[in-house]
């Protein structure tokens, strides 16, 4: 199985703060990764796939990069409405995995 | 609009069997895979399972492979899951998820809000 490394585990930002979060895959995925934004007691939601892709909907503050085994999450200013925990996830194969999470506090 | 119900959880002793179900609206059903998703207290996201859109093919992590079964009903839009041999490790909520493709587990564009299994003596 492929196993999905998200740092960090739990990050303290501001509001307006310019946030980076990585996930490292244990072998090549290509562009094959999602991003999801997880609020308490609620389901996740889909905001990047392919890698880059934004999908509909969601603000154009979060972007996504990377190829291969390393991907970002960029927040580039970080609204009060953004604090939750992100998770990544491969897809490469249909056997899926998600990333362990990153909480993002507020400082 | 796009609308997941998940219904069936519970709370369960080890050894167990249920049949967790999810009713699709706002979207041609038939077109596009779902997956299982489960969510341990407290915990990250694990995928469990996935179904092809004409329910050809099926995927399965390897904690449930042997004991949980994914199966769907196009005529009635309904996904299925179901779970035998209940460890106290499957205690989560389940998420039923639409995929953005037809074919299997890849990226999941709508979400229910869940169904809680609590396994315990």
């Amino acid at each position: 199985d492929i196993q999905m490394t998200q740092s960090p585990s739990t990050l303290s930002a501001s509001v307006g703060d310019r946030v980076t979060i990585t996930c490292r895959a244990s072998q090549s995925i290509r562009s094959w990764l999602a991003w999801y934004q997880q609020k308490p007691g609620k389901a996740p939601k889909l905001l990047i796939y392919q890698a880059s892709s934004l999908e509909s909907g969601v603000p154009s503050r979060f972007s996504g990069s990377g190829f291969g085994t390393e991907f970002t999450l960029t927040i580039s200013s970080l609204q009060p409405d953004d604090f939750a925990t992100y998770y990544c996830q491969q897809y490469n194969s249909y056997l899926v995995t998600f990333g362990g999470g990153t909480k993002v506090e507020i400082k | 609009e796009v609308q997941l119900l998940e219904s069936g959880g519970g709370l369960l002793q080890p050894g167990g069997s249920l049949r967790l179900s999810c009713a699709a609206s706002g979207f041609t059903f038939s077109n596009f895979a779902m997956s299982w998703v489960r969510q341990s207290p407290g915990k990250g996201l694990e995928w469990v399972s996935a179904i092809s859109s004409n329910g050809g093919s099926t995927y399965y992590a390897d904690s449930v492979k042997g004991r949980f079964t994914i199966s769907r009903d196009n005529s009635k839009n309904t996904l299925y899951l179901q779970v035998n041999s209940l460890r106290a490790e499957d205690t989560a909520i389940f998420y039923c998820a639409k995929d953005l493709s037809s074919v299997g587990a890849t990226t999941f564009d709508s979400w229910g809000q869940g169904t809680l299994v609590t396994v315990s003596s």
